[in-house]
């Protein structure tokens, strides 16, 4: 089994849905990402979680939310999907520390496209 | 603020052929720096890291990257490339004390037979 576990690994919508990316690990890892990627601007940051009580915004957050149900557990949602929300989305997982906090360890992506 | 900039959204080399993948850094402070491999309908998966020790880093599948502070760069190079190095590489930074990585905008690597 992967170590960063993503669903659904691909899902279509509508305008206007909402929609719930789903994030598991089994690192132990106490850092949890979100991020997205879109052709020529590589990887953004939309949320970050150091522990089950601390959820930060990154770059990109708006129109996004998260939870951290559990330390294993990251989920992103979007609340009413836009088209430009269309991209492929990627939960990391790090350590704590000065060289585990580095060391990003990514799920294989969850693509949406929103009609 | 810190950032990186990637020259060149596509590079293609010859099987054999030298591989050199460019990343400049804008720090006033060296940062920690990363290099960064996706495959084809993979996630990404780390390469290498320069973490203030030695200034020449080697990564995984014969890649290694040179820390130059006068120049800011951090340039990724593989003597001989090899059909299984196509993919995109991303080059990412994060600042001393600083909490998240910030990643430049990649290159894709085409190896030509």
């Amino acid at each position: 089994d992967a170590d960063v576990t993503q669903t659904p690994r691909n899902r279509i919508t509508k305008t206007g849905k909402r929609i719930m990316l789903e994030c598991s690990q089994t690192k132990g890892h106490d850092r949890m990402y979100w991020y997205r990627q879109d052709p020529g601007l590589g990887l953004r940051l939309i949320y970050y979680s150091f522990d089950v009580k601390d959820i930060n915004k990154g770059e990109i957050s708006d129109g996004y939310s998260v939870s951290r149900q559990a330390q294993a557990k990251f989920s992103l949602s979007l609340e009413s999907a836009i088209p430009n929300q269309t991209a492929l989305y990627f939960c990391a997982t790090s350590g704590t520390g000065r060289s585990g906090a580095n060391v990003l360890t990514f799920g294989a992506g969850s693509r949406l496209t929103v009609l | 603020a810190q950032s990186v900039t990637q020259l060149g959204s596509h590079v293609s080399v010859s099987e054999g052929a030298l591989v050199l993948l460019r990343c400049n850094y804008s720090s006033s402070v060296p940062p920690y720096l990363f290099w960064y491999v996706q495959y084809p309908n993979q996630g990404l998966q780390l390469l290498l890291k320069y973490t203030s020790a030695a200034t020449l880093v080697k990564g995984i599948n014969g890649f290694e990257a040179e820390f130059k502070k006068s120049e800011t760069s951090f340039h990724l190079t593989k003597p001989s490339a090899h059909m299984s190095d196509a993919a995109e590489y991303f080059c990412a930074v994060r600042q001393t004390g600083a909490n998240n990585l910030f990643f430049g905008t990649g290159t894709r690597l085409t190896v030509i037979p």
